[in-house]
């Protein structure tokens, strides 16, 4: 059973387009949700992250959504760049317990100019 | 930023024989990870390893699989013998802390069984 899950598997925007990536997860015990961008040859990177304290977090193009009472969060990606097209994973981990960071499978996104 | 340096990037061999995975982690760091990842799928976590010892370990560290770092050498993942399913991308990661904010990944190791 997949407690991160993501979708869609991959999603194609134009250039200036606001691309929308969506996660959900199983276990109410999670209390930080990074986002990595993983570029193909290269290092998965923190992107940017959220904690449940807030519904909404920004850092330039990109803003998390999230929704403590369905278990779901969103990645928005504002005015689109090609060089932005690569694999993003939504990941989960709690504090307490497990410290684990669990995956989800990835949406690979491309930017066509 | 840090860098986590993982050679080599790919390794092919034949089923039944050894390979050692290496990682080069943070100068400063504590805490080392082993991840796998199988094409297209999640990365999920095999192992943790702090202090010279396994900390944590999930049921994909099968009995094959083994980790050191030897005299804050290399941090390595060493698989023998192969098997055909091993066959995926390993990332290594650290950290200064037990945290899961404080994570920095390498490339990966994409590993071929034959």
């Amino acid at each position: 059973q997949q407690q991160v899950r993501q979708s869609p598997q991959s999603l194609t925007v134009w250039e200036g387009e606001t691309a929308i990536l969506n996660c959900s997860y199983e276990d109410s015990t999670f209390d930080y949700f990074p986002w990595y961008r993983l570029f193909p040859g290269e290092s998965p990177a923190l992107l940017i992250a959220i904690r449940p304290v807030s519904n909404k977090k920004e850092d330039g193009r990109f803003t998390i959504f999230f929704n403590k009472r369905e278990k779901k969060l969103s990645l928005h990606i504002t005015d689109s760049q090609p060089g932005d097209s690569a694999t993003y994973f939504c990941a989960a981990s709690a504090s307490s317990g497990s410290w684990q960071l669990i995956f989800g499978s990835g949406t690979q996104l491309t930017v066509m100019p | 930023g840090p860098k986590v340096l993982q050679i080599p990037s790919h390794q092919i061999i034949d089923m039944g024989q050894m390979v050692t995975l290496n990682c080069d982690p943070v100068s400063n760091h504590l805490y080392f990870y082993w991840y796998k990842q199988i094409l297209g799928q999640q990365m999920e976590f095999l192992v943790n390893f702090y202090n010279g010892k396994v900390m944590e370990k999930s049921k994909l560290f099968k009995d094959q699989f083994s980790v050191e770092r030897p005299d804050g050498s290399y941090f390595t993942l060493k698989i023998q013998p192969t098997a055909l399913e091993d066959s995926a991308v390993y990332f290594c990661a650290s950290s200064l802390e037990l945290s899961a904010e404080t994570l920095y990944f390498g490339s990966g190791t994409r590993l071929t069984v034959l």
